[in-house]
């Protein structure tokens, strides 16, 4: 069965700089893997996805995100934090198949402090 | 607005009440999903849709919890006998063959 361990619940920096929040994965194929942000009261945000092309993945608002086989990582990076990335982050992988349905870590919260 | 909507977007009620959440997908997404989120803890799956057909269905999803889709286009969850562990956040996603669009939750509070 897939799944996401999250390292972090609260990750805390200060504006400008750099981000990383820290994701295992465990699945039983080459899987599909996720961030997705989520801002109080508003709706699930993809940031990037990795679909087993390069293993490098550049997201939206400057985040990227490298999958190591060799590790069973799947770490979000950003070289300079910024007021507006404070939020819960969630490292995700689908179980693939006809349901593709998505399996969620714990979320990291994420504080930038000025 | 093209996005997924839900209604309401908050939900009080009492235990033992019953409520129905609506989710009105992207048009084109053939694809509708449900998940649950509870306070610190990431979203889990409930139930999917393909067009109108459920095909598969969480065991978080108790015989209390029903899910439609009548017609293959917005998409209704009810909860029968509200219980107290039941207060989260339900979301709905919808997509197309592949890649997921939420919508900003429908927020259960069971007093």
């Amino acid at each position: 069965a897939q799944s996401v361990t999250q390292l972090d619940s609260h990750v805390s920096v200060s504006e400008g700089t750099p981000v990383l929040l820290r994701c295992n994965y465990s699945s039983s194929y080459s899987p599909s893997l996720f961030w997705y942000v989520q801002h109080p009261n508003k709706g699930l945000q993809l940031l990037l996805k990795y679909t087993s092309a390069a293993t490098l993945v550049k997201g939206i608002n400057g985040f990227e995100a490298e999958f190591k086989k060799s590790e069973t990582s799947f770490h979000l990076t950003k070289p300079s934090a910024h007021m507006s990335d404070a939020a819960e982050y969630f490292c995700v992988v689908s179980n693939g198949g006809a349901t593709n349905k998505l399996i969620f870590g714990t979320g990291t919260l994420l504080a930038v402090q000025p | 607005d093209t996005g997924v909507s839900q209604n309401p977007r908050h939900k009080i009620t009492k235990r033992g009440q019953n409520v129905t959440f609506r989710c009105d997908p992207i048009s084109e997404h053939n694809r509708l999903y449900w998940y649950r989120q509870t306070l610190g803890q990431g979203p889990e799956f409930l139930t999917y849709f393909q067009n109108e057909a459920q095909l598969e269905k969480s065991r978080l999803l108790s015989d209390r919890f029903s899910a439609e889709r009548p017609k293959g286009s917005f998409s209704t969850l009810e909860i029968q006998r509200t219980e107290q562990g039941d207060s989260a956040m339900y979301l709905c996603a919808s997509s197309p063959e592949y890649g997921y669009t939420f919508g900003s939750g429908t927020r259960l509070t069971v007093v």
